[in-house]
């Protein structure tokens, strides 16, 4: 069974910058994964962020960006805002499944 | 616009099934599946498997294949998920969510349904 792997928690300041990222037990992860990744606050449904790598969802804040960075899957906020204060998941597809990390919770502060 | 609307919150008895809809709307093209995706209390997403609703292909995560059948009611643009053999640990958020052209990806999700599994 495929285990994908998030930080469990970061922490950063307004207007700051953190990368989470997300690592796969098969190995390093390639855009053959379709790295995805999704913000999720409480009481909500996921929300698209980024598929494919590094594609936006035309509703994605020109903040986020997403690559490949060190044999896993990244997602980078720049400029931080306190509305970015979530859980943030990633999804790497593999075999014909699909599996999901832990998730980060980010805090800003 | 795009929408999935699912049904309400369920409570069930262990060893009972329960079936929870999703019903698609403001998309013509039957281009697209439908994924299924569950969230225990203070847990990670977790996929369940998906359908396309187009061809009525369908696969489920090995985790469920004895206790997960997935079905698209094309009359009434909806999906189906049923899981059986409910047990404690069932206890969850259920979620749909559209997969355009075999994208690799969710764009819309529902809202979610909680079922309860609970003596």
């Amino acid at each position: 069974q495929t285990v994908v792997t998030q930080e469990p928690s970061l922490t950063v300041s307004p207007g700051g910058t953190v990368t989470l990222t997300c690592a796969s037990s098969t190995g390093a992860v390639t855009s053959d994964y379709h790295p995805n990744w999704f913000q999720q606050k409480p009481g909500q449904a996921p929300r698209s962020l980024i598929y494919s790598t590094s594609n936006k969802r035309s509703w994605t804040p020109a903040r986020f960006s997403g690559s490949l960075l060190g044999g896993k899957a990244a997602l980078t906020l720049a400029g931080v805002q306190p509305e970015d204060e979530a859980d943030y998941y990633c999804l790497l597809l593999y075999g014909g499944a699909w599996f999901f990390g832990g998730g980060t919770k980010v805090t800003v502060l | 616009q795009v929408q999935l609307v699912q049904s309400g919150t369920e409570v069930k008895k262990p060893g009972a099934s329960v079936k929870v809809s999703c019903k698609a709307s403001g998309y013509a093209s039957r281009s697209y599946g439908i994924h299924w995706v569950r969230q225990a209390p203070g847990q990670r997403l977790e996929w369940m498997g998906w359908i396309d609703v187009g061809s009525g292909d369908r696969k489920i995560s090995e985790k469920f294949q004895d206790r997960v059948t997935v079905t698209w009611d094309t009359s009434a643009s909806t999906a189906y998920m049923e899981l059986s053999s409910l047990r404690s640990e069932d206890t969850a958020v259920y979620y749909c969510g559209r997969e355009i052209y075999h994208s690799g990806t969710l764009d819309y999700w529902g809202q979610g349904i909680l079922v309860t599994v609970s003596s």
